[in-house]
Order: structure tokens, then C-alpha cells, then sequence
């Protein structure tokens, strides 16, 4: 099946930093991907579509210059939390959609600001 | 809004027995995925269903999407501890790229 990969798998920052996450689909071409952010015990909450060569589309109450998102290449998208603050700390994944838009989820990284 | 309801919640049974989980909506949904999250984990796709009345099976477990493409059932026979997880339903419109997630199933199967 399709592979998703992510990086870091975890990461721990001090506040006031920023943070760059990688998203990478494996095997295959994606000209979307999705970044999610997930509290512990809950589901998941779309946070952005990112669309390759273009601008992302940010889901309502998330801050779009407090999240930055680019999606340089068809197997490529990186989320940057800039400025990072402890409530910031969350499971953040991204998920890759194929040619058949089906969404392929990577691990996820663990996010913790101090 | 569109709202994917799952029940139960939480659900702790013993290796062997039958469950099914259910995820509800008044929304209608072009197609439907299920996912099962494992902590510290991202989700991992189980099965896509997009016709209304199909009905797909994984080894023991038995997906079905309802007539009306608002409703989603899945069945496990005989869990198994390895059954241990998040189960996640999540509807996707045809014209949007999106999907609505459920709150999950947490499942505990004890050996």
C-alpha cells in the first residue's frame, strides 16, 4: 500500500522557537495533503489542505502565519509552527491523497513545547 | 456542519466475542473510510466503500455502508487482542477533497 512518512516522529522545543514538519508520500505522487492536528483522546481536526504549487487552504480559527504550510513538490509538504507556545504541544499528522483520493496518513509527530 | 457520530465510545470486551461499531449521520457522503489508530500512531486504512448497500470484508471484519450513504456499521467477529485501537470512521464529499471524521471507537480486547 501506499507510504507515508514523516519527520520528525518527535520533537521538543523550547517556547518561542519554530518547528519544521515533514511530510513525504513514498510511492506515489500527491498533488494534496492534509495536516491534522490531534489531542490526546480525540480524533483528528483537518488543520490545512495543502494543494502542490499554490496556497493552502486553512480550516477556520487556524492562524495561516502561525502555521506555515508548503507544498513544494508532489511528494513534499512541511508544516512550520513558528513561534511555538506549550499550547502548541499536540500529535500533529499529515496524510497524503492519491490519484484515487484516497488519503494515506503518515505516522504523526509528537509535538512538545516547554 | 457535517457530524459523523460513532457508538459506542469506549467498548472493552473479551478475546473471542463479537462487536460492531456504528457511525451515524444526516449527512450523505460519496464515500466512506474507516481507520484503525494505534497510540502514538497515525491511521492506518482499513476499507473504502462508496456504493450505497455495499457491504466489504477484511478477514473478520465485515464493513457495510448504508442505502442512503449516511451510516456505516463494522462488524469483528472473534476479536482478538490484536483488535486493540482507535477506530476511526470519515465520510468524504464528491466535491470536496476533505474528509469529516468520527470521535473514534476506543476498543480494548483482554486476552
Amino acid at each position: 500500500g501506499a507510504v507515508v512518512s514523516q519527520h520528525p516522529s518527535r520533537v521538543i522545543c523550547k517556547s518561542g522557537t519554530s518547528v519544521k514538519i515533514e511530510c513525504r508520500s513514498l510511492d506515489f505522487q500527491a498533488t494534496t495533503m492534509f495536516w491534522y492536528r490531534q489531542f490526546p483522546k480525540q480524533s483528528l481536526m483537518l488543520m490545512a489542505t495543502s494543494n502542490e504549487g499554490s496556497k493552502a487552504t486553512y480550516e477556520q480559527g487556524v492562524e495561516k502565519d502561525k502555521f506555515l504550510i508548503n507544498h513544494a513538490s508532489l511528494t513534499l509538504s512541511t508544516l512550520t509552527v513558528t513561534s511555538a507556545h506549550p499550547e502548541d504541544s499536540s500529535f500533529y499528522i499529515c496524510s497524503a491523497r492519491d490519484g484515487r483520493k484516497t488519503q494515506y496518513f503518515g505516522p504523526g509527530t509528537r509535538l512538545l513545547v516547554l | 456542519t457535517q457530524l459523523l457520530e460513532q457508538s459506542p465510545q469506549f467498548l472493552s470486551i473479551q478475546e473471542g466475542e463479537n462487536l460492531t461499531v456504528y457511525c451515524n449521520s444526516s449527512s450523505v457522503f460519496s464515500s466512506l473510510q474507516w481507520y484503525r489508530q494505534e497510540p502514538g500512531e497515525g491511521p492506518v486504512l482499513l476499507v473504502t466503500v462508496v456504493t450505497g448497500g455495499e457491504v466489504k470484508k477484511l478477514k473478520r471484519l465485515t464493513f457495510q455502508f448504508g442505502d442512503a450513504r449516511k451510516d456505516s456499521s463494522l462488524h469483528i467477529t472473534a476479536a482478538q487482542p490484536g483488535d486493540t485501537g482507535l477506530y476511526l470512521c470519515a465520510g468524504g464529499q464528491g466535491g470536496s477533497e476533505k474528509l469529516v471524521f468520527g470521535k473514534g471507537m476506543k476498543l480494548t480486547v483482554n486476552p
